[in-house]
Formats: structure tokens, C-alpha cells, sequence
């Protein structure tokens, strides 16, 4: 079975301070990492996945997480935060050997301050 | 185009009685996926529907929930004798391809749930 784990269930922070989300997995298999967004009143968004190659992925508005296969973690981290990067942030994973389930964890509100 | 959607947004009812939350996926979509979110909690899966295949029913809590979807278009999730136990956020979520995780699943806006 697979667990994900999201210790921190809130982060603030103050506006262009860098921040990390940490995000720690157990699987028995390999498996696909993704972090999902989801902003105040709006679904949840598909931020960023590593599927396979390299193990630094970047999303489009400057998020990147790192799959750390010997530390079981895939944390993702920005730089330079916006007041607009506040929402909750999911990390998820999906067993590589065709099975559709997603596995969630608890999910980190990040809260970005002026 | 139009993304996932889900009626209605919020639900309150009392204890013992059914609901029905629809969940519209994105047109074109061939599987579609059924959440359950608690307060505090991460998502649980629920049903996974793909095409004409019988749907996996595993991450029903009990017998209690059904779903039915018609086709690859809209599907309904019922909850009978509701209880305070069932008060969550249910996602609804569809994918192009299904059977890979690999495959974007696109989520809807949730119907919030709340038994008094």
C-alpha cells in the first residue's frame, strides 16, 4: 500500500520569502509524483508531476519539487512567494504498474503575507 | 471548454435522509473518478468509472453509497440514511484516458456536504 504524508498542514510566510512544502511517500512499488493546487472557491489544479527522467520538475509559475527517491520525499519549493500563491497544496501519488488511484495526503495551506 | 462540474455546491441535510450529488465531466472525458474529502483530511478515493468497464466500487465506505454514470457522460453519487459521519467535500474528477495514473485527472469544484 502507499501513504503520503504532508507534515506541515499550514505554512505562512511573507510575501518574495522562499518557501518549501514538504512531502514524504511509502510505496512497495515504484510509483509517479504529483503535487496538486487548489485555490480559495476553485478545484483542484494539477501543479507539477514527475513521471520519469529527470528528477527536478518545474511548473509554469516557478513552483519545482525534487523526487528524492532515497529520502521517500518529493517537497516542493518556490524561490519567491506571491500573495496569489495562497491555496492549499496536495501531494499525491499514483502507482507506475497501471493502476488509476491516487493516494492524497492532507494537504499544506500555504498563506502568503504582505 | 468547459471544465468539470458538480451540483450543487453545497448540500445541507438532515440525518437518515438520501442525496444525490451530479458531477458533469469534461466532454470527451472516458473515466471519471469520485472523491471524498474530510475536514482536515487528504481526498479518498471512492468509484473509478473508464468507458463501458464495470466500475471499481472499492473505495465505497458502505453500502450505504452508490454511483452510477450513463455512458462517459454524467454520474450521480447517491448516499442513503445519510450520516454526520458523511459530512466531506466530494470531488468529482474525469480524465481523457483512463487506467494510468500517469493520465491528468481534472477535478471539479466539490459539493460540500454537511448532516446535521
Amino acid at each position: 500500500a502507499q501513504s503520503v504524508t504532508q507534515l506541515d498542514s499550514q505554512v505562512p510566510v511573507f510575501e518574495e520569502a522562499p518557501v518549501e512544502l514538504r512531502c514524504n511517500y511509502s510505496s512497495s512499488v515504484s510509483v509517479y509524483l504529483f503535487w496538486y493546487v487548489q485555490y480559495p472557491n476553485q478545484g483542484l489544479q494539477l501543479l507539477l508531476k514527475y513521471l520519469s527522467g529527470s528528477t527536478l520538475v518545474e511548473s509554469i509559475n516557478g513552483f519545482e519539487a525534487e523526487f528524492n527517491k532515497s529520502q521517500t520525499s518529493f517537497h516542493l519549493r518556490k524561490p519567491s512567494v506571491h500573495i496569489s500563491d495562497t491555496a492549499e497544496y496536495f501531494c499525491a501519488v499514483g502507482r507506475m504498474d497501471s493502476s488509476y488511484k491516487l493516494i492524497f495526503g492532507s494537504g499544506t495551506r500555504l498563506l502568503v503575507r504582505p | 471548454g468547459a471544465g468539470v462540474s458538480q451540483s450543487p455546491s453545497n448540500k445541507v441535510t438532515e440525518k437518515g435522509k438520501d442525496v444525490e450529488l451530479r458531477c458533469d465531466p469534461i466532454s470527451g472525458h472516458t473515466a471519471l473518478y469520485w472523491y471524498r474529502q474530510r475536514l482536515g483530511q487528504g481526498l479518498e478515493f471512492l468509484i473509478y468509472f473508464q468507458g463501458n468497464s464495470a466500475p471499481d466500487k472499492s473505495g465505497l465506505p458502505s453500502d450505504r453509497f452508490s454511483a452510477e454514470r450513463t455512458g462517459e457522460s454524467v454520474s450521480t453519487l447517491t448516499i442513503q440514511r445519510t450520516q454526520q459521519e458523511d459530512s466531506a467535500v466530494y470531488l468529482c474528477a474525469s480524465s481523457l484516458l483512463g487506467g494510468m495514473t500517469e493520465n491528468e485527472q481534472f477535478f471539479g469544484p466539490g459539493t460540500r456536504l454537511t448532516v446535521l
